[in-house]
């Protein structure tokens, strides 16, 4: 299996431009998490799905954030219209299976860096 | 909000020597695990151990694990420079996980 895909690695963009992270989850996990990692902040969920149904957003930091898994093999997270204080590593993760005993696989992550 | 804490934030070793991080949290948790993250990467599992459990090994790691105390240990021996990274412990009181913010691991050739 090729892992967790996440795109693009790196993005750069400039303040109030729409931003789209894509997100591929591996293959037959029922579990797909979204974090940001910041040096000051640490590393933060922001929203995880369960077969493609979002459980849990209360981690988005602000309307300008969203999220959707419109099938087991996909996911986005827009933020919309982008700010400086967004620029963070954004990762995302899968797990088969939660409660605590999964594993979650983690992709490389996208660096954005928003001017 | 955060339920781990690792201590130290940072750590600087010699090749050869052994490292340990702490790890504490709040809550009562059904187990807990260890992630690495190389620079610029990913986190990668390393090992859970369970409440039941006190210890576990896998290869050059081993894991303990107080309830009393509400705290884990990582120990890494004999560390060899790709052992850098920063290393996260990260609690299951329920779905999902909650990670710390991490030790970050120097390993000196």
């Amino acid at each position: 299996d090729a892992g967790v895909i996440q795109s693009p690695r790196h993005e750069v963009t400039e303040m109030g431009q729409e931003v789209t992270l894509r997100c591929k989850p591996i293959s037959g996990h029922d579990y797909l998490f979204w974090y940001r990692q910041t040096m000051m902040r640490g590393l933060e969920l922001l929203i995880y799905f369960n077969n493609n149904v979002p459980i849990d957003d209360s981690g988005m930091p602000e309307d300008r954030f969203s999220a959707k898994m419109p099938n087991a093999s996909f996911s986005t997270l827009k933020i919309q219209p982008s700010e400086p204080r967004d620029s963070a590593v954004y990762f995302c993760a899968s797990s088969f299976g939660a409660g605590g005993e999964e594993t979650q696989y983690f992709g490389p992550g996208t660096r954005l860096l928003v001017l | 909000s955060q339920q781990g804490e690792e201590d130290p934030q940072a750590l600087s070793i010699q090749e050869g020597e052994n490292a340990t991080m702490n790890c504490s949290y709040k809550t009562s948790i059904n187990n807990l695990q260890w992630y690495r993250q190389n620079s610029g990467r990913g986190l990668v599992h390393l090992i859970l151990i369970r409440s039941n459990e006190r210890e576990k090994h896998s290869g050059r790691l081993r894991v303990t694990l107080d309830t009393s105390k509400k705290s884990s240990s990582l120990l890494i021996t004999a560390s060899r420079a790709a052992d850098t990274a920063s290393y996260f412990c990260a609690t299951a009181p329920n779905t999902p996980l909650v990670f710390g913010k991490g030790t970050r691991l120097s390993v000196i050739a």
